[in-house]
C-alpha cells in the first residue's frame, strides 16, 4: 500500500460546529503531517507528527487540534471555524524525510 | 529566512513545444530538493528528490536538475496531460521534516 487514504474529501460546517478530518497510511512512515492549501496558493504546514511527537506551526490558530492516535493514523479536529478556514487540507507522510506522499485532500467548506 | 521562488508563475505551451521550469531557492543548507506536480483540487503527486548539485533525474518527459542555487524542471515534447501545476519544495537544515514550498508554476499545454 503506498497511499494515504483522507476522509472526508468534502465537509460543509457550520460554523458552530465540531468535525474531524481523518488520514491514514499504511506504508511505515513515522511522520505525518496536516498542511492547509487555499486556491493557487502553496501548501502550509500546520502540524507534524514525527515519531508521535507533535510540533506546531505557532501561527496556526487553536480552533484546530491535531490527534496522533498511532503511527499510521491522524485526525484534526476542528471547531468554532471561521469562513476564511475554508481550504484544502492536505495529510501527507514521510519516512526520514524522503519522498514524501500526500493524500487527495480533505475540501472543507465553513459556512 | 529560507525561501523558494519558482518562476514563472504561468506558462502555456503548444503540444510539442520543449521548455523549463525554474525554482531558485535560498535557504541555511539544502537536504532535499522536491518536485510535485498538482492537479486542481487533488494533493500533489510526487515527482523528484534531488539531494546535491549536479544531480539529474528523468521520468518520462520530465526531467530535473539541480545546482547550488536553482533547479530546473525541463519538459520534452510536452503532451496536453501534463498541464498541472508544478511545485518544487526544499527541506532544510535545521527544519526537521518540514517542507518549504514555492509558489508553483501553472502549466497549461495546448493542443
Amino acid at each position: 500500500d503506498t497511499e494515504v487514504t483522507q476522509t472526508p474529501k468534502h465537509l460543509v460546517m457550520g460554523m458552530t460546529n465540531k468535525k474531524s478530518l481523518k488520514c491514514e497510511q499504511h506504508m511505515g512512515h513515522r511522520a505525518m503531517y496536516w498542511y492547509k492549501q487555499k486556491a493557487k496558493k502553496p501548501p502550509e504546514l500546520m502540524f507534524v507528527y514525527s515519531y508521535e511527537k507533535l510540533s506546531i506551526n505557532e501561527s496556526v490558530p487553536s480552533r484546530f487540534s491535531p490527534e496522533c492516535p498511532n503511527s499510521s493514523l491522524l485526525n484534526l479536529h476542528l471547531h468554532a471555524l471561521q469562513p476564511e478556514d475554508s481550504a484544502l487540507y492536505l495529510c501527507a507522510s514521510s519516512q526520514d524525510g524522503n519522498g514524501y506522499t500526500f493524500g487527495s485532500g480533505t475540501r472543507l467548506t465553513v459556512v | 529566512e529560507d525561501q523558494v521562488t519558482q518562476s514563472p508563475e504561468a506558462l502555456r505551451l503548444q503540444e510539442g513545444e520543449s521548455s523549463s521550469l525554474n525554482c531558485s531557492y535560498t535557504v541555511s543548507g539544502l537536504r532535499g530538493l522536491f518536485w510535485y506536480r498538482q492537479d486542481p483540487g487533488k494533493g500533489p503527486e510526487f515527482l523528484f528528490t534531488l539531494y546535491s548539485a549536479g544531480e539529474e533525474k528523468e521520468k518520462e518527459r520530465l526531467k530535473a536538475t539541480l545546482t547550488k542555487k536553482e533547479s530546473f524542471l525541463h519538459i520534452t515534447a510536452p503532451k496536453p496531460e501534463d498541464s498541472a501545476t508544478y511545485l518544487c519544495s526544499a527541506r532544510v537544515t535545521g527544519g526537521g521534516n518540514k517542507l518549504t514550498f514555492g509558489t508553483g508554476t501553472q502549466l497549461k499545454v495546448e493542443l
